[in-house]
């Protein structure tokens, strides 16, 4: 089946620097890409949405400045948390959707630990 | 605007027992309806998705659900636990109208198996 992959799976990185996460639709094209953060214990909540080709749509509340999404090709799309603080350290998921099956696919996860 | 709503947040049941996950949504277009299930420190797999046609959904694992649009609910069952059924159960909601799959998910419902 269809497979959508997250590099890194886990990263740890001191407050200030930036951190790349990338995720990839892998058999597949996905002209969207959804960003997910989940606390512990807690819910995915949506940040926003990645459009293969133009601006991401963030939800509200979420700082675009601070959290770039990039979707410059229809199999990848990446999240850029810029000068984290431990506040940021979250679990964060990338889905992308098959048009053509109609499925929507869940990217295994990425760990971020900001000291 | 979607939400969901979980009514249960900790579901405590013994093993091969039946138990049900409740899930209600609220929405004033049509919706898909998704059930996800978590591990721990793990990504999420789907267990099943109500997209049209018939209200009773079979999924993986043994799990099905019933689209209940006069209740507008979606609530998961299965009729005998086990204890590797122990996780983190999500119901989220897809807008129809737009493409991609733009998901939003219910607080989850953390169902504990016991022996």
């Amino acid at each position: 089946g269809a497979v959508v992959s997250q590099h890194p799976s886990r990263v740890i990185c001191k407050s200030g620097t930036s951190v790349k996460i990338e995720c990839r639709s892998l058999d597949f094209q996905a002209t969207t890409m959804f960003w997910y953060r989940q606390f512990p214990k807690q819910s995915l909540m949506l940040m926003a949405t990645s459009n293969e080709g133009s601006k991401a749509t963030y939800e509200q509340g979420v700082e675009k400045d601070k959290f770039l999404i990039n979707h410059a090709s229809l199999t990848l799309s990446t999240l850029t948390v810029t000068s984290a603080h431990p506040e940021d350290s979250s679990f964060y998921i990338c889905s992308a959707s098959d048009s053509s099956t109609d499925t929507q696919y869940f990217g295994p996860g990425t760990r971020l630990t900001v000291l | 605007a979607q939400s969901v709503t979980q009514l249960d947040s900790q579901v405590p049941v013994f093993e091969e027992a039946p138990v049900e996950l409740r899930c209600n949504y609220s929405s004033s277009v049509s919706v898909y309806l998704f059930w996800y299930v978590q591990y721990p420190n793990q990504g999420l797999q789907l267990l099943l998705k109500y997209l049209s046609g018939s209200t009773l959904v079979k999924g993986i694992n043994g799990f099905e659900a019933e689209f209940n649009k006069s209740q507008t609910s979606f609530h998961l069952r299965k009729p005998s636990v086990h204890i590797s059924d122990t996780a983190e159960y999500f119901c989220a909601v897809s807008d129809r109208r737009t493409g991609g799959f733009k998901t939003i998910f219910g607080a989850g419902t953390r169902l504990f198996v016991k022996a």
